[in-house]
């Protein structure tokens, strides 16, 4: 099995709060993690992805972080949430070492009050 | 960095039409990838493609990966109203630690 696990489904958090999504995987060992954030009607933005533990490398310079302290968890952060980061977070892992796709988590709609 | 271009945004059909959509980039993918998104899921990967010229089928799906390495599309036959939702084409560098770079995706509507 390659199911992804992320949660929460939703989440409604004040502007200048804290965040953590958490993503947790199946399947065989040191996956390839991704957290992609889709805005409304828009397409995909990798955030960041890691190729193993304690290895993380952003792709966009923003107010989020992250981390993956276990081989099959990954951790979407912030110390402040500002408004621009409402929308839909979506954790992936890939499929097998090559370039085969990924499978993704059901994602967090998240929005910043 | 590199961008899709995915045509048509958004399309309006009947029930039984045929459907096709393309995505364009202005670089070479070594892989190309199509997935469907249902309204507040994950998307879901339908196809993919491994080499220029490659035709692939899945059941009524469709799909190739352009000669040139820089384009692909998707062909729905006879779509029915589970074939609602946005399609998104993804390009895919070998080289690149798996990232894969997404296109803005298609909404389909299919009308009863």
């Amino acid at each position: 099995s390659q199911t992804i696990h992320q949660w929460p489904a939703t989440l409604v958090q004040p502007v200048g709060s804290p965040l953590s999504l958490e993503c947790t995987v199946e399947g065989t060992s040191n996956p390839n993690l991704y957290w992609y954030r889709q805005a409304a009607g828009r397409g995909l933005q990798l955030l960041f992805y890691s190729v193993g533990i304690g290895q993380i490398s952003s792709e966009v310079p923003q107010n989020l972080s992250a981390s993956r302290p276990q081989d099959r968890q990954f951790i979407l952060s912030s110390k402040k949430l500002l408004l621009s980061d409402s929308g839909f977070y979506l954790c992936a892992r890939g499929v097998g070492q090559g370039p085969y796709g990924y499978t993704f988590g059901s994602g967090t709609r998240l929005t910043v009050v | 960095g590199q961008q899709l271009n995915q045509s048509p945004q958004s399309m309006f059909i009947q029930e039984g039409e045929d459907v096709s959509m393309n995505c364009t980039s202005s670089s070479i993918f070594n892989t190309w990838l199509w997935y469907k998104q249902d309204p507040g899921e994950g998307p879901v990967l339908l196809i993919a493609l491994y080499k220029a010229g490659e035709l692939t089928s899945n059941g009524r799906l469709t799909a190739q990966f352009g000669i040139t390495r820089k384009d692909s599309f998707l062909n729905i036959s006879a779509s029915i109203p589970s074939d609602v939702g946005i399609y998104f084409c993804a390009g895919h560098l070998n080289t690149n630690a798996g990232k894969s770079t997404f296109g803005d995706g298609t909404t389909l509507t299919v009308k009863p």
